[in-house]
């Protein structure tokens, strides 16, 4: 299995842009996560879904921020407007549902200018 | 709340060397506690995962012990290597996941 892909890997872009991440999990897993890495916070949960659902939004940090997962082979992170303090490194990761490891993305290292 | 907690923050160690990387959570009730290595600049790795109901799990060098009544959990890594080197992060597994800050490793040859 190719792991769990994400594009794009890396992204500029100017404050009050739109920016989307797309993420494709492993193929049968159907628990799918979205992580933000910064120096400050640390590793922290945004939203995860299982059988694409969501099923706890509470780390998504403002209205500004949106997650899809359309069908069991995709999702969208999507952050309108941009601000400079959104830039990090967002992740994707996906699991068998339940209580299973969880196998993460090559991550997308977002600069907000 | 879940928090989770890792000492140390940073550790240096001469190849060779057998060491431990500490790992503790507040809240007992999770499904499993997962190791995870991370190198500068890439993604996350998955060592170990360890069950609520199991006390420990072996892969090679390496051997995670889960006590959930004391609420914590250890990395044991034997005969260290350059290698090695990376920062190591703790995962508590339940409702939501929660990391700990990571213990940066940097083994010298």
């Amino acid at each position: 299995d190719a792991g769990v892909i994400q594009s794009p890997r890396h992204e500029v872009t100017e404050m009050g842009q739109e920016v989307t991440l797309r993420c494709k999990p492993i193929s049968g897993h159907n628990s799918l996560f979205w992580y933000r890495q910064t120096m400050m916070r640390g590793l922290e949960l945004l939203i995860y879904f299982n059988n694409n659902v969501p099923i706890d939004d509470s780390g998504m940090p403002e209205d500004r921020f949106s997650a899809k997962m359309p069908n069991a082979s995709f999702s969208t992170l999507k952050i309108q407007p941009s601000e400079p303090r959104d830039s990090a490194v967002y992740f994707c990761a996906s699991s068998l549902l339940g209580r299973y490891e969880q196998y993460f993305g090559p991550g997308t290292r977002l600069t907000v200018t | 709340k879940q928090e989770v907690t890792q000492i140390p923050a940073a550790l240096s160690v001469p190849e060779g060397e057998n060491l431990v990387l500490n790992c503790s959570f507040t809240d007992s009730a999770i499904y499993n506690l997962q190791w995870f290595r991370q190198d500068p600049g890439k993604g996350l790795t998955s060592l170990l995962l360890i069950q609520s109901s199991q006390r420990e799990q072996t892969s090679g060098r390496l051997n995670a012990s889960l006590d959930k009544s004391s609420g914590r959990s250890t990395l044991y890594i034997a005969a260290s290597q350059p290698g090695d080197s990376a920062t190591y992060l703790c995962a508590s597994g339940g409702f939501k996941t929660i990391f700990g800050a990571g213990t940066r490793l940097f083994v010298k040859a």
